[in-house]
């Protein structure tokens, strides 16, 4: 299947800094890619829509100040979580679909687990 | 927008036995269904998925089933093994319609499956 890869799996950071976190996908484009939090033992949670070369769209709840989107191109979306606090630690997942396959099935990434200390 | 509704969120059976997990949506419009096996910390795969044209489909031991009328679909593991204990997750289109752009995914809140030898 579509190859969705993420970056990085794991990072520990202090709490004020930002983090940046990449979604490719590496062997189709994907004019659009989702952005999911999930937290321990709950649901994945939408957080935003990234659209290639224009402004995300996010979920109700979500700021979109502190959870920055950038989609340049159309294999690439970063989400940079800008002053980073505690409760901002979670499992961050992308995801994406390859609009040339029949079958519309996201392919995820595998998850950044962010630790905010 | 799409509300998703997943019953049980935990389910214990024997290996051999049959799993039963049932979701129910709230948007008529929704086209797509997919269910997702998630293991600890690693992203979500899909198991299986249906589109509203069809009542039921069928993959070896893992079938869904689809009630547009009543707007609930569920998901069937027969002779279950242990190598199926996970978390799994439904999910609907969040704008009802799933295609290409458009595949921003609502979740289930999931159901933990246990099998025991």
């Amino acid at each position: 299947g579509a190859v969705v890869s993420q970056h990085p799996s794991r990072v520990i950071c202090k709490s004020g800094t930002s983090v940046k976190i990449e979604c490719r996908s590496l062997d189709f484009q994907a004019t659009t890619m989702f952005w999911y939090r999930q937290f321990p033992k709950q649901s994945l949670m939408l957080m935003a829509t990234s659209n290639e070369g224009s402004k995300a769209t996010y979920e109700q709840g979500v700021e979109k100040d502190k959870f920055l989107i950038n989609h340049a191109s159309l294999t690439l979306s970063t989400l940079t979580v800008t002053s980073a606090h505690p409760e901002d630690s979670s499992f961050y997942i992308c995801s994406a679909t390859d609009l040339d396959r029949s079958n519309t099935e996201a392919f995820f990434g595998q998850g950044t687990r962010l630790t905010v200390v | 927008g799409e509300n998703v509704e997943q019953h049980p969120s935990t389910l214990s059976v024997q290996e051999g036995d049959s799993a039963v997990i049932k979701c129910t949506y709230s948007d008529s419009a929704s086209n797509y269904f997919p269910w997702y096996k998630q293991e600890l910390g690693k992203r979500p795969q899909l198991i299986i998925d249906i589109r509203s044209n069809v009542g039921e489909k069928k993959d070896q031991r893992i079938a869904v089933t689809l009630n547009k009328t009543a707007k609930h679909f569920s998901l069937h593991i027969t002779e279950t093994q242990p190598e199926d204990s996970a978390v799994y997750f439904c999910a609907a289109p969040l704008g009802g319609n799933y295609g290409g752009s458009q595949g921003n995914l609502i979740f289930g809140k999931g159901t933990k499956l246990s099998v025991k030898p």
